[in-house]
């Protein structure tokens, strides 16, 4: 496609219910890139997928969240027994890296999470 | 990790004005971005520059890595050019890094 989509664009859940989001990335792009982003956290990285390379974890807040990537293509960020905390702005980006060591990233539209 | 620091927090200026924004970052990068998130909360790519100059219009950016700090400057402002400019870093050696980003700017330009 022409940019990074990501659906659904608005979710609202109750506390307790588990929700995945949706990511797909510019055609072409071997790099994927999870952030969110919260009036008190600002615009904070989580997860990225580069490849076939394990993804390194260490960014997402806690072990409820997950994510998962299939080949080059698709990824969903999945958050069980969600809280009131994980409420915030979803984004996704994509790059090219690593050809040329090019890794401009550009990001979706965003998904607006709401945890009553 | 990489420390992102940009500046002014928050700049209202007269449409036609000219602008100078500011990020220090603390680390060598291999990336650095700057980004418009326009009031829908897109986030509009202005300029991919870890080093270097580039211009687009009205916008252009300066990175002078070795004293690791990042300038955007806006020329002749419109209203359109209101909203959070964000400076965005990912560490030199990381390959393909997620970025740190500042807390951003926020841009009002009043007519």
């Amino acid at each position: 496609g022409a940019g990074v989509s990501q659906s659904p664009s608005n979710k609202v859940t109750e506390k307790g219910k588990d929700v995945e989001l949706r990511c797909d990335p510019i055609s072409g792009h071997t790099a994927l890139y999870w952030y969110r982003q919260s009036l008190g956290q600002g615009l904070e990285f989580l997860i990225y997928f580069q490849g076939n390379s394990a993804p390194d974890k260490s960014g997402l807040p806690s072990d409820r969240f997950s994510a998962e990537r299939t080949g080059e293509s698709v990824s969903t960020l999945t958050i069980q027994r969600t809280q009131q905390e994980d409420s915030a702005v979803y984004l996704c980006a994509s790059s090219l890296y690593p050809i040329y060591s090019y890794n401009e990233q550009f990001f979706g539209p965003g998904t607006r999470l709401t945890v009553l | 990790g990489i420390q992102v620091e940009q500046s002014p927090p928050d700049l209202i200026l007269q449409e036609g004005a000219n602008s100078t924004l500011r990020c220090n970052f603390s680390d060598s990068v291999n990336n650095l971005q700057w980004f418009h998130q326009n009031p829908w909360g897109q986030l509009i790519n202005l300029f991919y520059i870890p080093s270097g100059t580039k211009q687009n219009g009205r916008l252009s950016a300066t990175t002078v890595a070795t004293e690791r700090y990042s300038l955007l400057y806006i020329s002749s402002s419109q209203t359109t050019d209101s909203g959070v400019y964000f400076c965005a870093v990912a560490p030199a050696g990381g390959g393909a890094d997620g970025l740190t980003f500042g807390k951003g700017t926020h841009l009002i330009i009043q007519p």
